[in-house]
């Protein structure tokens, strides 16, 4: 079964400039999350999906931040224009509501963000 | 709101030793479930083991075993016959439960797990 899945793995890019990541959860999972990690931090949570709505986007900076889940499958969280302190790790995690694996999340393995 | 800390930044242990990470959380809520993940450098979070609050049984998996304090709120993880590989940040974490399905996890700050061999 293949993980989660994100790309790219690394992005460095100049402040102001627009910056998008890219998640494909784990095939069946209906729920997505994407979370940011500053460094020496544990992960918070920007914002979660149900299939294609996103029903908690409450952390979620809206002045700059966006995300979509076309088709309730890949999601793409977008940055516009990013600012010094979003450099951090943007982590995208699926789950799947089952009796047995229902709160379990899998995590991709992240995009670094470096904005200079 | 749910908090989660973890007070010891960074710990060691000889290979093949005992260690315990602690935790403790803070939470009003009474159906809840908490978690320790593994994040090794390769930054892939993976989950190493889980308790549902309402079990009075501590978890365990193989090497990793759980001691889960309800009333205390803490959540301590001890891994047996450290191994190399065992070497990354270990995370805390804490579920609460919704009418609506999965909420969000909560984590904790991370504790640095160093292997000496």
């Amino acid at each position: 079964e293949a993980g989660v899945v994100q790309s790219p793995r690394y992005k460095i890019i100049e402040k102001k400039q627009p910056v998008a990541f890219w998640c494909n959860p784990i095939s069946g999972h209906n729920t997505l999350y994407w979370y940011r990690q500053n460094l020496g931090q544990g992960p918070e949570l920007l914002i979660r999906y149900e299939n294609e709505e996103a029903v908690d986007d409450s952390q979620l900076p809206k002045d700059r931040f966006s995300a979509e889940r076309l088709k309730g499958v890949d999601s793409t969280l977008k940055i516009q224009p990013a600012e010094l302190g979003d450099s951090a790790v943007y982590l995208c995690a699926s789950s799947f509501g089952d009796s047995l694996k229902v709160y379990e999340q899998y995590f991709g393995p992240g995009t670094r963000l470096t904005v200079t | 709101a749910q908090t989660v800390t973890q007070s010891q930044p960074e710990m060691s242990v000889q290979e093949a030793e005992t260690v315990t990470l602690s935790c403790t959380y803070d939470t009003s809520e009474s159906d809840y479930y908490l978690f320790w993940y593994k994040q090794p450098p390769s930054r892939q979070m993976i989950l190493v083991i889980r308790q549902e609050a309402y079990k009075q049984q501590n978890a365990t998996e193989n090497r990793f075993s759980v001691n889960f304090q309800k009333a205390a709120k803490s959540f301590s993880l001890k891994i047996s016959d450290s191994q190399l590989g065992d070497a990354a940040m270990y995370f805390c974490a804490s579920l609460l439960i919704s009418n609506f399905g999965n909420e969000k996890l909560t984590f904790g700050t991370g504790t640095r797990l160093t292997i000496i061999p």
